[in-house]
């Protein structure tokens, strides 16, 4: 079945730095991918979403590219807030309009 | 709009009693969803809906129940509530399939001791 493996965390930043999460996905045929994030106590949000090969999603400053040679979205910041702290979690979409997602990657940015 | 609701936002169940987990849209989706999120195992799909009347099982749906009698709501009922249960259970809901947004509610927190 479909399957989304993203790197595991906490990833610890400082402000300023540059962000990478790795994200590699196992799926038929040619899924939307998506990255959705959590602030503490909250529910998922949108953060972008890609839906075919080549494509790149943005938004606030994060983007990732849709690699279908790799089976990668890997999203990536030049330069992380404290503000961006949360949980970011890479997904798949299905035709039948449900999810599948990775286990999510904490992000902990300090001043 | 209010987006999508959830009542309430924290539960304490003892094993074996049974409870409804509200979910409500005013977005008038046709496609609606309930996760379960634990830790180190990011969210699973429990059930989903496609439209009113019309209901499927995702990846873990032992132990829960669903029905989808109206477009605007879609309650997860747990029928004899056990540890194994306790998670915090997220609703969501998209306009359509594939590539459209999914919009989550706020989470339901619920204990089973």
């Amino acid at each position: 079945g479909d399957s989304v493996t993203q790197m595991e965390g906490p990833v610890t930043l400082s402000e300023e730095a540059f962000l990478t999460i790795n994200c590699t996905y196992t799926a038929t045929g040619y899924p939307s991918l998506f990255w959705y994030v959590q602030y503490p106590g909250e529910g998922l949000q949108l953060l972008l979403k890609a839906t075919k090969a080549d494509d790149k999603g943005s938004n606030k400053g994060f983007e990732a590219t849709y690699r279908k040679e790799t089976t990668s979205f890997h999203l990536e910041k030049g330069s992380v807030q404290v503000s961006d702290s949360a949980v970011y979690f890479c997904a798949l979409g299905h035709v039948g309009s449900t999810l599948t997602f990775g286990k999510g990657t904490m992000l902990l940015v300090s001043p | 709009n209010a987006g999508v609701t959830q009542t309430p936002k924290f539960q304490v169940l003892k094993t074996g009693q049974s409870m409804t987990l509200q979910c409500a849209q005013d977005m008038n989706h046709e496609y609606m969803s309930w996760y379960r999120q634990d830790p180190g195992m990011g969210l699973r799909l429990i059930h989903y809906s496609v439209g009113a009347g019309i209901t499927d099982q995702g990846e873990v749906p032992n132990g829960y129940n669903v029905s989808r009698s109206t477009t605007e709501d879609f309650p997860l009922r747990l029928l004899s509530a056990a540890p194994s249960q306790t998670s915090v259970y997220f609703c969501a809901s998209t306009a359509g399939t594939g590539t459209y947004e999914q919009y989550f509610g706020p989470g339901t927190r619920l204990t089973v001791t």
